[in-house]
């Protein structure tokens, strides 16, 4: 199985950018596409798609929220941070089945 | 617009089974891969089974033996079977539609399986 390994958590400042990262133990990538998504939960809701394919804004996810990388390392950018942005990121792949996700970062806004 | 809505959670004791479904609306369901995510409380997202457009499965080692995903495409309808029980399948069980490449674009709002005596 392919092992997501995320930072448990993060505190950035209201306004200032926040950096979440999600490395894998084997590469992601297949035919030009990683196979690397991102979602955003707050307590008591169901995950949010944020990203997909490692780079592509869901649909209505604001501008501020970015991804980017490839083969087994990625990140996803919150920038400008905003107080609602205080959630768990969790990364997860689709390269393989059984398909599985990062452990989670917890963002906490100053 | 696209809604799935989980039912069939409660609280079970060890050893014994359930039956979760998930009811899709808004959507060719029959064209759709589908899948079980769970989430422990407190815990991070666990991903549990899968069943393609055509009803090939796949599962979790955690629950391989014990658990069987299955749909009904005449009525919109996802399931997963949980049989022997125990206290570490606690969690809220989200279904999900796979989408293009493997990302989920939605989920269910979850229903919460509790195993204890």
């Amino acid at each position: 199985d392919i092992v997501l390994t995320q930072s448990p958590a993060l505190a950035v400042s209201l306004g200032q950018r926040a950096t979440i990262s999600c490395k894998t133990n084997q590469n992601v990538d297949y035919y030009g596409n990683s196979y690397m998504h991102w979602y955003q939960q707050k307590p008591g809701q169901q995950p949010k798609l944020l990203i997909y394919l490692a780079s592509n804004l869901a649909s209505g996810i604001p501008a501020r929220f970015s991804g980017r990388g490839s083969g087994t390392d990625f990140t996803l950018t919150i920038d400008p941070v905003e107080a609602d942005d205080t959630a768990t990121y969790y990364c997860q792949q689709s390269r393989n089945l059984p398909f599985t996700f990062g452990s989670g970062t917890k963002l906490e806004i100053k | 617009a696209v809604q799935l809505v989980e039912s069939g959670g409660g609280l079970v004791q060890p050893g014994k089974s359930l039956k979760l479904s998930c009811s899709a609306s808004g959507f060719t369901f029959s064209s759709y891969g589908m899948h079980w995510i769970r989430q422990a409380p407190g815990k991070g997202l666990d991903w549990v089974a899968y069943i393609s457009s055509s009803s090939g499965t796949v599962y979790a080692d955690a629950v391989k033996e014990r658990f069987t995903i299955s749909r009904d495409n005449a009525k919109n309808t996802l399931y997963l079977q949980l049989n022997s029980l125990k206290s570490e399948d606690t969690a809220i069980y989200y279904c999900a539609r796979e989408d293009y490449r493997g990302w989920f674009a939605y989920w269910g709002q979850g229903t919460l399986v509790t195993v204890s005596s």
